[in-house]
């Protein structure tokens, strides 16, 4: 059974581009979380997200930041016109999504580097 | 809201020696509290977790973590240091088990001296 995946695990992007971050969630897993970890600092929560639903987006940015889970395919998750400040890890969890089964698999995570 | 302090960014130990890191909560719920290992570049593995069941948790890799509502503390132990144990350690809380986010702490990376 495959683990959590993440794509690309290294993203170098210039100024004002977008970057796109995907993840697909292990076999069986309707639940997705992305968080994102600055340098020396813990994993922050962003967004947590079911099958083409946003449950919480407290963590999110108001701005340039999106994130996806559509029915079919990777969940997704969207800055646009990055700046300097968004080079960080990206990591997305999954879980099963039934009540009692909390635990989170986290992907290797996604190493965005904004020059 | 819910938050998780550790004290202590970096922590040493010699091989063989006593594992000790420190994890505080504050939480307007009963907590649910986790310890999760990270290696250099690579993602976070879970390595044990308090569900409200015994208070003592027992997990991978010979870790364990006592939940003690007092001290509002989930401090990770293991009794003898290997040098694979070196890497970072991040303690987290969450109002659920499933379908709930996670509040991690800042992190304590374990160096083990040869």
């Amino acid at each position: 059974n495959a683990g959590v995946m993440q794509n690309p695990r290294h993203l170098v992007r210039r100024r004002g581009q977008e970057a796109r971050l995907r993840c697909s969630p292990m076999k069986g897993h309707s639940h997705v979380y992305w968080y994102r970890q600055l340098p020396e600092e813990g994993l922050k929560f962003m967004v947590y997200l079911q099958k083409e639903n946003i449950i919480d987006e407290s963590g999110m940015p108001k701005e340039r930041f999106s994130a996806e889970f559509p029915k079919e395919g990777p969940s997704i998750l969207r800055i646009q016109q990055v700046v300097r400040g968004d080079s960080a890890a990206y990591f997305c969890a999954s879980s099963p999504g039934t009540s009692g089964s909390g635990e989170q698999f986290f992907g290797p995570g996604t190493r965005l580097t904004v020059l | 809201a819910q938050s998780v302090t550790q004290l202590g960014s970096h922590v040493s130990v010699s091989e063989g020696a006593l594992v000790l890191l420190r994890c505080n909560y504050s939480s307007s719920v009963p907590p649910y509290l986790f310890w999760y290992v990270q290696y250099p570049n690579q993602g976070l593995q879970l390595l044990l977790k308090y569900t409200s069941a015994a208070t003592l948790v027992k997990g991978i890799n010979g870790f364990e973590a006592e939940f003690k509502k007092s001290e509002t503390s989930f401090h990770l132990t293991k009794p003898s240091a290997h040098m694979s144990d070196a890497a970072e350690y991040f303690c987290a809380v969450s109002r659920n088990f499933g379908n709930e986010k996670l509040t991690f702490g800042t992190g304590t990376r374990l160096t083990i001296i040869p």
